[in-house]
């Protein structure tokens, strides 16, 4: 059974803290990927990476950085947070989208709420 | 630009009643569509998907039903349970990274 884990399920930070979001898989999953889920306005790619120490920007990137430093892991991190930035943040990863017959499927895990105050 | 739009913010039915969730794409070059539902703090989770070779896939009470030419796709639940209750968002696939473009999601209400 897959499994996504993030660090924190709740999270409340001030204005211009730096924050570390973690993110871990333990499929051995090729991609990872950052999204910001905002009322009306879906899920939104922030960062995603398709190897380790690679990374691609997505759609909002930013303000935000990440680290791929091991295949298992993919941290977000907010420079200096911003009260814009209070949002529920999911990470996902799935396996090379190559192979006849994949799904491709994206494994979620159970999010973080940031709230910058 | 928003390559997948569902219009409908939310959707209201009856218990035992079918739910239709509509879902539009721009480009025609996505060739994968996943549909996933999500509940009030916790991540989404998968529950269907169609490859574009197909119009119709099936898993017990959801059907996912794709038009190419008008590039639609709709999911059909029935009959709905309150505990289908959720948002709903529907997702194509980009390329061959793995990455997924989002709707902006359906809230569903299936009222007892």
């Amino acid at each position: 059974d897959v499994k996504v884990t993030q660090s924190s399920r709740y999270l409340v930070k001030r204005t211009g803290e730096k924050v570390f979001l973690e993110c871990v898989q333990d499929m051995d999953h090729e991609n990872m990927f950052w999204y910001r889920q905002d009322p009306g306005l879906g899920l939104r790619l922030i960062y995603f990476s398709y190897d380790v120490k690679m990374k691609e920007k997505g759609d909002i990137p930013e303000g935000y950085s990440v680290s791929r430093e091991k295949k298992e892991r993919f941290s977000l991190i907010l420079e200096s947070a911003s009260t814009n930035q209070t949002s529920m943040y999911l990470c996902a990863s799935n396996g090379l989208a190559l192979a006849s017959g994949s799904s491709y499927e994206q494994y979620f895990g159970p999010g973080t709420r940031l709230t910058v105050t | 630009d928003q390559q997948v739009k569902q219009n409908s913010p939310s959707l209201s039915v009856q218990e035992g009643r079918i739910s239709i969730l509509n879902c539009d794409y721009t480009n025609s070059m996505f060739d994968y569509f996943l549909w996933y539902k999500k509940y009030p703090a916790e991540g989404p989770t998968f529950l269907i998907s169609i490859s574009s070779i197909k119009d119709k896939n099936e898993d017990g009470r959801f059907t996912v039903f794709l038009n190419k030419s008008a590039k639609h796709l709709s999911l059909h639940i029935v009959p709905s349970q309150p505990g289908d209750s959720a948002v709903y968002f529907c997702a194509a696939l980009s390329g061959n990274t793995g990455k997924l473009i989002f709707g902006q999601g359906t809230t569903l209400q299936v009222k007892p």
